[in-house]
């Protein structure tokens, strides 16, 4: 099956920085956007950020802009997020997914915990 | 980036129908055919259940149905089953190239 599989969350101090990765299995990476939606215990999806197929264009949310950055290895079929100047309303599960039909995401990973606190 | 509106909750009897309202503005919802919804049972991950407004991807039920009036969306259960208990969101795409999302509606099944 297609499959989306997310690593590198954890805890980290407040101002610090984490990588977050997205290995893609079973499709072909360059051909789809992909997406990182995030989801505070308890609380709702919020979209974070997308990147086109060959990398050339990145959105980000208001909330995230100019500390966390977006970015993709098609050769190795993995999507990355630098997440930048952590605070602790960053934490959550940070989900990776796929952009299917149009303007939606189509495949979900099952998700990487993010918690910012000293 | 505000985020669409959507009601707290929903709820109605096995065999019922349900609507969930997703309001947004000129700028979102209303400008483009690019809404869907998901679905999201609690512990798992969520699930596109709508894309484009109305289009259903393979395999879910028919009884998952959208539609759009101005800015608003709507997602509509017919047949109310136990297994929709769940929490349902929409997203929008919007003039900053962006995307948003509802702060989604918990359905339950009486």
């Amino acid at each position: 099956d297609v499959q989306l599989v997310e690593s590198g969350g954890g805890l980290v101090q407040p101002g610090g920085s984490l990588r977050l990765s997205c290995a893609a299995s079973r499709f072909t990476l360059s051909h789809y956007y992909m997406h990182w939606v995030r989801q505070a215990p308890g609380k709702g999806l919020v979209w974070v950020s997308d990147i086109n197929g060959d990398g050339t264009s990145t959105n980000y949310a208001d909330s995230v802009k100019g500390r966390f950055i977006i970015s993709r290895d098609n050769a190795k079929n993995t999507l990355y997020l630098q997440m930048n100047s952590l605070r602790a309303d960053d934490s959550a599960v940070y989900f990776c997914g796929r952009g299917g039909p149009v303007a939606a995401v189509d495949i979900w990973g099952q998700g990487t915990m993010v918690t910012v606190s000293s | 980036q505000s985020a669409l509106t959507q009601p707290p909750s929903v709820s109605g009897s096995p065999g019922q129908s349900v609507a969930i309202s997703c309001t947004g503005t000129s700028s979102d919802v209303g400008s483009y055919n690019r809404v869907s919804w998901y679905q999201q049972p609690p512990g798992t991950v969520p699930k596109l259940i709508i894309y484009e407004v109305t289009n259903r991807p393979s395999g879910v039920p028919d009884r998952f149905s959208g539609s759009k009036s101005g800015n608003t969306a709507s997602l509509t259960i017919s047949g109310l089953q136990a297994e929709d208990e769940a929490d349902y969101y929409c997203s929008s795409y919007t003039s900053s190239s962006t995307y948003v999302f509802g702060p989604g509606t918990r359905v339950t099944v009486l």
